[in-house]
């Protein structure tokens, strides 16, 4: 699987955007980049994920470069629910009835959002 | 369906003794994982279930670790003779084809004293 690069740790103050970058220097061009987030105590939660276009949800935005080399996760309005450990992982499309669709999780981002 | 559901949340037991966790996966899912996760690292995949045939196993799973998941519903993760180096927390997952998203459970957290 090709490997992701995200900073450790990042801050935001409650009620303002964050944008958490994720580099992908070697992504295929079938690889889909998601995203997750793992809440304290909680399993990983599902939050975003795409291809080559942005991608809109009701949690957050996806921004993805032009040469699909980085990408932005955003949270257009933070608030304290929002702190966690934030996972940006490449993942390949299987088209397999069977194929494994793991996630190969990195380290990721711990986000503490500042009251 | 309230979603993955496990069972127990926690377990707290003597090295050697066997421990078995279970995994609930949404209903109309069929396809099931089973990761690993220790302090500070993310989610490390050690299992994969299409229905009820388990069709790949990380080498993180031992011989000491079985699973299964008979008639394609619930998953039994068992671990044999327990090591202070299996305490973790383990968390299952469901999936269906194509849908690009993994839901999981809160997890089992294992300790071994």
């Amino acid at each position: 699987d090709a490997k992701t690069t995200q900073p450790n740790s990042m801050e935001s103050n409650e009620e303002e955007p964050v944008h958490l970058p994720c580099n992908h220097s070697t992504i295929s061009g079938t690889d889909y980049i998601h995203w997750y987030r793992q809440l304290p105590s909680q399993g990983p939660e599902y939050v975003i994920h795409g291809l080559t276009s942005n991608v809109n949800n009701r949690m957050a935005s996806l921004a993805i470069a032009e040469d699909r080399k980085s990408s932005t996760l955003i949270l257009h309005r933070a608030t304290l629910r929002d702190a966690a450990v934030y996972y940006c992982i490449l993942k390949i499309q299987v088209i397999s009835n069977f194929g494994n669709e793991k996630l190969t999780f990195g380290t990721g981002t711990r986000l503490t959002i500042i009251p | 369906d309230t979603g993955v559901s496990q069972n127990p949340r926690h377990k707290i037991t003597k090295r050697g003794q066997n421990v078995t966790f279970r995994c609930d996966p949404i209903s109309e899912h069929n396809r099931l994982y089973w990761y690993r996760q220790t302090l500070g690292q993310g989610p490390e995949f050690l299992t994969y279930f299409q229905n009820e045939a388990q069709l790949e196993k990380s080498r993180l799973l031992s011989d000491r670790f079985s699973a299964e998941r008979p008639k394609g519903s619930f998953s039994t993760l068992e671990i044999q003779r327990t090591e202070q180096g299996d305490s973790a927390m383990y968390l299952c997952a469901s999936s269906f084809r194509g849908s690009g998203e993994a839901f999981f459970g809160q997890g089992t957290r294992l300790t071994v004293v």
